[in-house]
């Protein structure tokens, strides 16, 4: 595709919902990231996928945290009983190789716990 | 531990005029050092990526520049325009087996008319 996509724009739930967040990775891109960010603050690293694989989930905060690539393009995000310090801005990114490539994101979804 | 700051955390000018933002880090291994613009609502765009070995890269009217040495870096935005309004990331990469992306918090510019 042209770019990275993310669905839905914006998610609004209620304390100890699941959500799940889509990301759509520019097509031929291997690599696959989630971030996290709050306002005034730069994007957290959660989890780097290499094809299908998490290379690295160090970032994810706790296990209600969960991402799958099952078939190396779009992952999903999955958040259960989410909590009020959820809120924030969930970023996807993609790059060609690997993390010493340059970084496409995504336009982000807004996620609101209320 | 492995830290990017940035400053000024925010800043205020009027358009056409030029500014500096400063990043400094505590990264090790150092692999290479990024800036990203960020709009709002909008997720970061790469503006220049530099590693041990360059000292200054340019990409338009932004010019970003690394002292390895001192381990502090700049972009430097020149004839300031209404639409570089946006929050200025520094990113530094540290290769320690696993690859590590040590993002700052951001600077945020705002251009005024």
């Amino acid at each position: 595709g042209a770019g990275v996509s993310q669905t839905p724009s914006n998610k609004v739930t209620e304390k100890g919902k699941y959500v799940e967040l889509r990301c759509d990775p520019i097509s031929g891109h291997t690599a696959l990231y989630w971030y996290r960010q709050s306002l005034g603050q730069g994007p957290e690293f959660l989890i780097y996928f290499q094809g299908t694989g998490a290379a690295d989930d160090s970032g994810l905060p706790n296990d209600r945290f969960f991402a799958v690539r099952p078939e190396g393009s779009v992952s999903t995000l999955k958040i259960q009983r989410t909590e009020r310090g959820d809120s924030a801005v969930y970023l996807c990114a993609s790059s060609h190789g690997d993390r010493a490539d340059t970084q496409y994101f995504g336009p982000g979804t807004r996620l609101t716990v209320l | 531990k492995n830290q990017v700051e940035q400053s000024p955390q925010s800043l205020i000018i009027l358009e056409g005029k030029n500014c500096t933002l400063q990043c400094n880090y505590t990264v090790s291994p150092f692999s290479n050092l990024r800036w990203y613009k960020q709009d709002t609502g909008r997720g970061p765009v790469s503006l220049t990526i530099m590693t041990f070995s360059e000292n200054t890269k340019s990409n338009g009217r932004y010019t970003a520049t690394l002292d390895a040495d001192t381990k502090q870096s700049s972009l430097h935005i020149t004839a300031s325009q209404l639409s570089d309004s946006a929050s200025y990331i520094c990113v530094v990469s540290a290769r320690r087996g696993n690859y590590q992306l040590i993002w700052g918090a951001g600077t945020k510019l705002i251009i005024k008319p």
